[in-house]
């Protein structure tokens, strides 16, 4: 059955300071990988996409994240931190049955940011 | 260019009452999924409209219906309404997997409908 793991349910950074958030997918075919960022009381916004080509994917706000086949994983990382980027992330597979898509998320990693 | 439009924002029901959530899509959008967000929670899928059919559906029981109208958008009706459905109830919108264009099996969301059961 196809899942989505992220082994971190809090995370604790300095603002300035690098960061990398986890995640671990499983799935039989080639996956389509998202994160998503969720604010306070917000719905999700889109960070960024893995469909295909190149494994390290440039999103917005400074995010990028690499998939690594091998490790079945889809890990977020940035250089730097700043204090908005405190939210909580998800990472999801999109599944596909018959044409039509649905997102499997993991069950979400809070971001804490210290000035 | 909106993005998609939730309504209402917030609602407080009571036990065994019935609620009607309901959609806009990003313009330009044909599909519409709707998605359940406990508390501490990552979203569970519901599920999805397409051509005013439903297309997939999750673990979800029969007290969870939808609609979609020809303008794209969707409702999201659930019967007999539970404590444990509470929760964040968030739309997405997306264009049919297999169609050309750059938004293509990207799903955006909404804000997301606050609903309380008590």
């Amino acid at each position: 059955a196809q899942s989505v793991t992220q082994p971190d349910i809090h995370i604790t950074v300095s603002e300035g300071a690098s960061l990398e958030l986890r995640c671990n997918y499983s799935y039989g075919a080639t996956p389509y990988l998202f994160w998503y960022v969720q604010s306070p009381g917000q719905g999700l916004q889109l960070l960024l996409k893995y469909f295909s080509g190149d494994t390290l994917v440039q999103g917005i706000k400074g995010f990028e994240a690499e998939f690594k086949r091998s490790q079945s994983s889809f890990n977020l990382r940035k250089p730097s931190v700043h204090w908005s980027d405190a939210a909580e992330y998800f990472c999801a597979v999109g599944t596909f049955s018959g044409g039509y898509n649905k997102l499997i998320f993991g069950a979400g990693t809070r971001l804490a940011v210290h000035p | 260019d909106a993005g998609v439009t939730q309504s209402p924002t917030h609602l407080i029901k009571t036990r065994g009452q019935q609620v009607t959530l309901r959609c806009s899509p990003k313009s330009g959008h044909d599909t519409v999924s709707w998605y359940q967000q406990a508390l501490g929670q990552g979203p569970q899928f519901i599920f999805q409209y397409y051509e005013e059919e439903e297309r997939q559906r999750g673990n979800f029981p029969d007290r969870f219906s939808g609609h979609q109208f020809p303008n794209y958008s969707s409702e999201l009706n659930v019967n007999a309404l539970l404590l444990g459905d509470s929760a964040l109830y968030l739309c997405a919108s997306s264009l049919r997997f297999g169609l050309a264009g750059p938004d293509t099996d990207t799903q955006y969301f909404g804000p997301g409908t606050r609903l309380t059961v008590l």
